[in-house]
């Protein structure tokens, strides 16, 4: 079955750390890759997105995530974080033969960034 | 870009009834998508609806249980019938638009 993993669940850090928040998807063939992000009583956003081409990708505020086909990983970093970056972030799995929308999420990280 | 809103935002249920979630765009779209966030989990896809034709559901969710209406291209409600504790999540619509999945803010359920 499809699945998509979230290394960690909870995350607390100092402002200007860096942020590295891990995904995996158990899934054998082409798929689109999205991070999105929750902030505090606030709707889901999207962060970033990969469908294909330069593995490496730019989001939102100073966002980025790599895709690494051999690792079926798609990791989201962000060198130094803000006290805003407090969040709750999701990876998502939109595999291309499937129905746009039918996304699979994963579990959720919990990120909490401390004055 | 999609504007969600949803209808209502929180409800207190009791065990046995049911609710009806209504989902309302700012465009006219062509595919609307149901999700469940249960406390602690992932958000899982219910079932997406089209304009004029019956939503298709995924494995382990059932029209009679969740039945949903797609009267026009804006709007959409889901249903969640004869309700029990386990139901109690935050229910979200989405939309796809330019390629881009939009999430509506969601309505948080509890069934006591």
């Amino acid at each position: 079955a499809q699945s998509v993993s979230q290394h960690n669940h909870h995350v607390i850090l100092s402002e200007a750390a860096s942020l590295e928040l891990g995904c995996n998807y158990s899934y054998g063939g082409t798929v689109n890759l999205f991070w999105y992000v929750q902030y505090p009583g606030q709707h889901l956003q999207l962060l970033l997105k990969y469908f294909s081409g330069d593995p490496l990708v730019k989001g939102i505020k100073g966002f980025e995530a790599e895709f690494i086909k051999s690792k079926f990983s798609f990791n989201l970093r962000k060198p130094s974080v803000q006290w805003s970056d407090t969040a709750e972030y999701f990876c998502a799995v939109n595999p291309q033969l499937d129905s746009w929308g039918k996304f699979q999420f994963g579990a959720g990280t919990q990120v909490v960034v401390t004055p | 870009s999609a504007v969600i809103s949803q209808k209502p935002s929180r409800d207190i249920c009791q065990r046995g009834t049911s609710l009806t979630i209504q989902c309302q765009v700012d465009s006219q779209v062509t595919m609307m998508f149901w999700y469940r966030q249960q406390p602690g989990q992932s958000l899982t896809l219910i079932a997406t609806a089209n304009q004029g034709s019956e939503a298709t559901y995924e494995s382990g969710f059932v029209i009679d249980k969740f039945p949903i209406s797609r009267p026009n291209l804006t709007f959409s409600t889901l249903t969640v019938s004869n309700m029990s504790p386990e139901d109690s999540s935050i229910y979200l619509c989405s939309v796809e638009a330019q390629l881009e999945q939009f999430f509506g803010p969601g309505t948080r359920l509890t069934v006591l």
